[in-house]
């Protein structure tokens, strides 16, 4: 079946402009998260939702930042007055309930670079 | 969350085994070890996960200490396929965040 997808998967931006990214998960697949990773780091959490509802979103660096889910599928994150230090990997990944040991699905990621 | 410490890199050759090491000293009683790897231009995927026996599955084996302070990723026969960076994860099982805390993982390099 179908994975994970994110559109587009590369992103090229000028400072100061706005950017959203989309994330199509597994259907049937409740939880949502956002992840980012610069080169040479670990996935860095970012927000997290269950069905509609951002369940967490503590990962979110500041108020630029902002992830929507209305019909409980899709997401986008939205990314307002881009800086060049926003320029990373935007991972999206989805599992099936959020049980401890349910694993999550990743995408393929966004690149986004910030010039 | 619980950190976990492993080694940057490691090297193995094509066919041979390969244990991945990984210390989580602060590990709580509720907490399930978990690993993924990410291979390159690509998410991480799910390789395998324990609470305290240890575990196989079609990808890898997961060794766990008696005392679950360390554990170990086991490739029975490193393919050039397998060469990642593999990232060892601890979960709470009482809920809270059900977020993924990656640190940096251990960069596995396959020799042919």
């Amino acid at each position: 079946g179908a994975g994970v997808s994110q559109t587009p998967s590369n992103k090229v931006t000028e400072k100061g402009k706005y950017v959203e990214l989309r994330c199509d998960p597994i259907s049937g697949h409740t939880a949502l998260y956002w992840y980012r990773q610069s080169l040479g780091q670990g996935p860095e959490f970012l927000i997290y939702f269950q069905g509609t509802g951002a369940a967490d979103d503590s990962g979110l660096p500041n108020d630029r930042f902002f992830a929507v889910r209305p019909e409980g599928s899709v997401s986008t994150l939205k990314i307002q007055r881009t800086e060049r230090g926003d320029s990373a990997v935007y991972l999206c990944a989805s599992s099936s309930d959020t049980s401890s040991y349910n694993e999550q699905f990743f995408g393929p990621g966004t690149r986004l670079t910030v010039l | 969350d619980a950190k976990t410490t492993q080694p940057n890199s490691m090297e193995s050759n094509e066919e041979e085994p390969v244990h991945l090491p990984c210390n989580h000293s602060t590990i709580s009683g509720t907490d399930y070890i978990h690993w993924y790897r990410q291979l390159p231009s690509q998410g991480p995927e799910y390789v395998i996960h324990g609470l305290t026996s240890n575990v196989n599955n079609r990808m890898a084996s997961l060794a766990i200490a008696e005392d679950r302070k360390s554990s170990t990723l086991i490739l029975h026969r490193a393919t050039l396929r397998d060469a990642a960076v593999y990232y060892c994860i601890l979960r709470d099982s009482q809920g809270g965040s059900e977020k993924l805390v990656f640190g940096k993982g251990t960069k596995l390099t396959v020799n042919p």
